[in-house]
């Protein structure tokens, strides 16, 4: 059984950096063709593919984010991190981590990030 | 960067009858594309991929079809509990995109 579970701060204030962190059980970022994603949602809004990363550490990156992204994985205790530098009020959102064979296959529940001073 | 654009936000739709949701790619993605319904608090559940592939536990009443940048989900003999939002997306070139959504109202 596949499960994917997300934590964070739940709030931040501006300029501050976001770590945010993925538990998984069920599968292994250890198996070839295996990695996990990033994605974030607004409230009321549509979905945004943050970053990957992938078995052999391949790392990838949405470039409107990327120098501000950093995604990393503990393959040993099955967490895939990422960070998120100089947050602001835009970055407010919903942020769910999801495995990702091809498509996103398996999401977890998510963790809300509200940025406020 | 690929822009996925699903041409209704919203849709009008009967219980029991059929709904066709599309999604227009600006480039060519080779049927790498997604299909997800989000229900309201929850995480977003792949339906189909490969544009054309059924989840499994997915009902039959859901199918993908298109080629090239213009696929569509169509869903028969819609019940209520389909009647929510669906995002597409492409995953044949990084950065990964989702169309803005198509949300599903009862007439």
């Amino acid at each position: 059984q596949v499960t994917l579970k997300e934590s964070g701060p739940g709030i931040l204030q501006p300029s501050q950096t976001l770590s945010l962190t993925c538990s998984f059980s069920g599968f292994s970022l250890s198996t070839s063709g295996m990695g996990v994603g990033w994605i974030r949602q607004p409230s009321g809004e549509g979905l945004e593919w943050l970053a990957d990363i992938w078995w052999d550490d391949n790392k990838y990156y949405n470039p409107s984010l990327k120098s501000r992204l950093t995604i990393s994985k503990d393959t040993s205790s099955n967490q895939v991190f990422l960070k998120i530098t100089s947050v602001d009020t835009a970055d407010t959102a919903t942020y769910y981590c999801a495995r990702r064979g091809v498509s996103f296959d398996y999401w977890g529940q998510g963790t809300t990030l509200t940025v406020s001073s | 960067d690929i822009q996925m654009t699903q041409s209704s936000s919203y849709l009008s739709v009967s219980l029991g009858g059929r709904v066709t949701i599309t999604c227009k790619a600006s480039d060519h993605i080779n049927n790498w594309l997604a299909w997800y319904q989000q229900k309201p608090g929850n995480a977003p559940r792949l339906l189909i991929s490969g544009a054309t592939s059924l989840e499994t536990g997915v009902p039959s009443r859901f199918s993908g079809s298109g080629s090239g940048k213009d696929y569509t989900l169509s869903i028969t003999s819609l019940q209520t509990e389909d009647v929510t939002t669906y995002y597409c997306q492409q995953y044949w070139s990084s950065p990964l995109t989702f169309g803005a959504g198509t949300k599903l109202e009862l007439k």
